[in-house]
């Protein structure tokens, strides 16, 4: 079945280092794929999200390219604040397939200090 | 903010004990998600609805039923408590299916002593 695979945390940097948490994924068909953030004692926003394939999603200074050759969705950031101190959630939904929801994985805890 | 709330936000129960979490919705969306988080497995979908009346199972459904009369509530019951079901429970929206974006609740913590 489809599933995604985040790279394991936490990630520890420093204020103003460049981030890259990896996203890999496996789905039949066109996947849609998104990043949501969850900071500490809250539920999930939607940071950002990819509908095809080269698509780029952005959004308060994160980025990350829908590869699909690389069934990759990588978030990226030039430099981190200790406000991004969060869980960060790649999620899949495959839009070939009716009835299912998000597919999740695992989360990656991501600690910036001044 | 997308208007979803949960209720109770925190919980703690004995095994064996039926509990009922809520959620509750006031943008008019369609289609509303059950989630379990818990270390190590991010989050796995319980039961959805499709509307009034209409559900359906999620990956982790055993031991959890749902009821939607409304558009606006969309009920998780679990009829007989285990310590297994101590987690973070989050409520999701979403106005389409096809698109994908959800909306999440704050979460309820329920612990099954």
């Amino acid at each position: 079945g489809d599933s995604v695979t985040q790279m394991e945390g936490p990630v520890t940097l420093s204020e103003e280092a460049c981030l890259t948490i990896n996203c890999t994924y496996t789905a039949t068909g066109y996947p849609s794929l998104f990043w949501y953030v969850q900071y500490p004692g809250e539920g999930l926003q939607l940071l950002l999200k990819a509908t095809k394939a080269d698509d780029k999603g952005s959004n308060k200074g994160f980025e990350a390219t829908y590869r699909k050759e690389t069934t990759s969705f990588h978030l990226e950031k030039g430099s981190v604040q200790v406000s991004d101190s969060a869980v960060y959630f790649c999620a899949l939904r495959n839009d070939n397939q009716a009835g299912t929801a998000l597919i999740f994985g695992k989360g990656t805890t991501l600690s910036v200090s001044s | 903010d997308a208007g979803i709330t949960q209720s109770p936000r925190h919980k703690v129960t004995e095994t064996g004990t039926p509990v009922t979490l809520r959620c509750h919705q006031t943008e008019n969306h369609r289609y509303m998600y059950w989630y379990r988080q818990d270390p190590g497995h991010g989050l796995r979908l319980i039961h959805y609805s499709y509307g009034v009346k209409d559900t359906d199972k999620g990956e982790v459904s055993d031991g959890y039923s749902v009821s939607r009369s409304k558009t606006e509530d969309f009920l998780l019951t679990l009829e007989s408590a285990t310590s297994s079901q101590t987690s973070v429970y989050f409520c999701a929206i979403s106005e389409s299916e096809l698109a994908g974006e959800q909306f999440f609740g704050p979460g309820t913590r329920l612990t099954v002593l």
